[in-house]
């Protein structure tokens, strides 16, 4: 049974452009959330994702956005990246209201 | 404006012995806390979680105590093997208050001495 899968593993930038990251949820699960995980921080949560929609949204910018799939399925997207932007991107999906299980992330550096 | 706080960097513990990872949350509002722990290169793994309904859970070697009052959890891990050292993270939610995002503390990295 796979996890959570994110793609790619790594992901090298240069600043003002734009990037997407893609996740598939755990067997079971229909829900994506997206969080943001600086150096030496805690994950920050970006979005959720449910049925397609947004849900829910965390203190970030229009750059960021998203997208959800009618196989659950989803995609970051983040335009005109700026150097704060290179962190490690973590996917999570959940099923109603267990808890969140997390990809491994991708990892993106701005140069 | 840090939510939950996690103000132990790092713990460093004997095997065999406990390990008390300490957090505090400042939103009365959050009702569902989670653990996770973190290994490099791997996302966070689900460890245990709590509800606010109850003020402890325990899970094999791992518990979970929750007071309400002083807004503050812990994870106690006994006993502790060499494995468990990873970089521990605990979590918030409102999902009473139909908040579905988690909110994390900056993590405690757990080293277990062999």
């Amino acid at each position: 049974d796979a996890g959570v899968t994110q793609s790619p593993t790594h992901l090298i930038k240069t600043r003002g452009q734009q990037v997407t990251l893609r996740c598939s949820p755990k067997s079971g699960h229909d829900t994506v959330s997206w969080y943001q995980q600086a150096l030496g921080q805690g994950p920050q949560f970006i979005f959720q994702y449910y049925e397609e929609e947004e849900r829910q949204r965390g203190n970030f910018p229009d750059r960021f956005s998203g997208h959800q799939f009618p196989n659950y399925s989803s995609e970051l997207n983040v335009n005109a990246l700026l150097l704060g932007d290179s962190a490690l991107y973590l996917c999570a999906s959940s099923f109603y209201e267990q808890p969140q299980h997390f990809g491994d992330g991708t990892r993106l550096s701005i140069l | 404006d840090q939510q939950v706080k996690q103000n132990s960097p790092s713990l460093s513990v004997q095997e065999g012995r406990i390990s008390i990872l300490n957090c505090d949350y400042t939103n009365s509002m959050f009702d569902y806390f989670l653990w996770y722990k973190k290994y490099p290169a791997e996302g966070p793994t689900f460890l245990i979680s709590i509800s606010s309904i109850k003020d402890k859970n325990e899970d094999g070697r791992f518990t979970v105590f929750l007071n309400k009052s002083a807004k503050h959890l812990s994870l106690h891990i006994v006993p502790s093997q060499p494995g468990d050292s990873a970089v521990y993270f605990c979590a918030a939610s409102g999902t009473t208050s139909g908040t579905y995002k988690y909110i994390f503390g900056t993590g405690t990295r757990l080293k277990v001495l062999a």
